[in-house]
Formats: structure tokens, C-alpha cells, sequence
């Protein structure tokens, strides 16, 4: 069974970096075809993706975001630590992390997510 | 990048009642398109991938169809836990992107 978990902080202040860590169990990110990725929803809005990492160390960003975002892995804790610099209280939502395979592009299991609020 | 439009961006509907929603791309995306279903508080949940794929556990009411860039998600006989938001996603290139959401509310 796969678990996904995110953490990080809740409130994060204008200018500031976020950073957020993805916990997971049920596989390894060192198997061929397997990626975590980073979506987010802002309140009442839609899905955004915002990057993916793949289990050979492809990484995939939001170009939209690309300057802001980093994306790593931790094979041997099992987690991808997600980094947004200069957050901005357009960056507030919910933040998830799901698991991925590169033959089919979809997220078939997902963290429950973390509340991110930027605010001073 | 590829714009995913959905429609109705809502939908009233009785249980028992046939719904589909429609995801149309901006440019073809062959078939490599899910849907989600989203609750209030909880993970998304991949329902179909590979525009018509019924993801493993999902119930056999849910169907996928389409390719290109016309997209379908039918829910045959609607059930009281099936009251959710509906999201469509393209994976055919990077920046993967989603639909707006289609939020299906009972009658």
C-alpha cells in the first residue's frame, strides 16, 4: 500500500522560503518509472502542478514557477523536499504530493495535504 | 502550454441519475488524460487513466472515453458518496496541467 505524507509549516511570511518535505512508504524512488510530484490548490480554485522527480533524478518544473522552485529526493529516507523562495500570499493553499510513474502521467496515490497560509 | 477546459463547471443531480463531464484540450493529447475526484478535506483520488482506464478499486460505474482533444468522464448511476469536484489532467507534456474542476452537487 502506498502512503504519502507532506509537512512543513503552516504560516510562512511574505519573502520568505518554504519548505516543504513529502514522507512516503509503499515504494522506492530509486525503482525504474516511479516520480513524486508537488500540485497545490489555492483556496476555492483549481489543481496546479508544480514539479516532478523521477527515480533517475529527472526533474520536471512549472515554468511558471521554475525560479522559485527546487525539487530533491532522499532515497534512503524515503522523502522529496520540495523549495518555494520568495513566497507571496498568492502562494497560499493546500500543497500535496502524490506518486507517479512515467509510463502513465497521472497521480495515483496522494498525500492528504498541508495547509500553507502566507501571511505577515 | 496545454489548456484543459471542463465543463459544466457545475452540476445538480439526483442519485441514479447518467452525469458526464467534458474536458476538452487546447491541443491534441493522444490519450494520456486522468480524472480525479476531489472531496472536501481529502487526497484527490485518480479515478481513470489513459483517457478510458478504470483505475485499480474504482467502481465499474466510472468510465473514460475520448483522444485528441475531446474527453469524457461518465458516472452511470450516481451514488451518494459520487458528490464531489471532477478534475481532468493532461500528461502528454510538461507543464502537466488540470481542468478547473467540476463540482457535482445532489438535486
Amino acid at each position: 500500500q502506498i502512503t504519502l505524507k507532506e509537512s512543513g509549516p503552516t504560516l510562512v511570511k511574505p519573502t520568505e522560503t518554504l519548505t516543504l518535505t513529502c514522507t512516503f512508504s509503499g515504494f522506492s524512488l530509486s525503482s525504474s518509472d516511479v516520480g513524486v510530484g508537488w500540485i497545490r490548490q489555492p483556496p476555492g480554485k483549481a489543481l496546479e502542478w508544480l514539479a516532478l522527480i523521477y527515480w533517475d533524478d529527472d526533474k520536471r518544473y512549472s515554468p511558471s514557477l521554475k525560479s522559485r522552485l527546487t525539487i530533491t529526493k532522499d532515497t534512503s529516507k524515503n522523502q522529496v523536499v520540495l523549495t518555494m523562495t520568495n513566497m507571496d500570499p498568492l502562494d497560499t493553499g493546500t500543497y500535496y504530493c502524490a506518486h507517479s510513474e512515467y509510463s502513465s502521467s497521472s497521480f495515483d496515490s496522494w498525500g492528504q495535504g498541508t495547509l500553507v497560509t502566507v501571511s505577515s | 502550454d496545454i489548456q484543459m477546459t471542463q465543463s459544466p463547471s457545475s452540476v445538480s443531480a439526483s442519485v441514479g441519475d447518467r452525469v458526464t463531464i467534458t474536458c476538452r484540450a487546447s491541443q491534441g493529447i493522444s490519450r494520456w488524460l486522468a480524472w480525479y475526484q476531489h472531496k472536501p478535506g481529502k487526497a484527490p483520488e485518480l479515478l481513470i487513466y489513459a483517457a478510458s482506464s478504470l483505475q485499480s478499486g474504482v467502481p465499474s460505474r466510472f468510465s473514460g472515453s475520448g483522444s485528441g482533444t475531446d474527453f469524457a468522464l461518465t458516472i452511470s448511476s450516481l451514488q451518494p458518496e459520487d458528490f464531489a469536484t471532477y478534475f481532468c489532467q493532461q500528461g502528454n507534456s510538461f507543464p502537466y496541467t488540470f481542468g478547473q474542476g467540476t463540482k457535482l452537487e445532489i438535486k
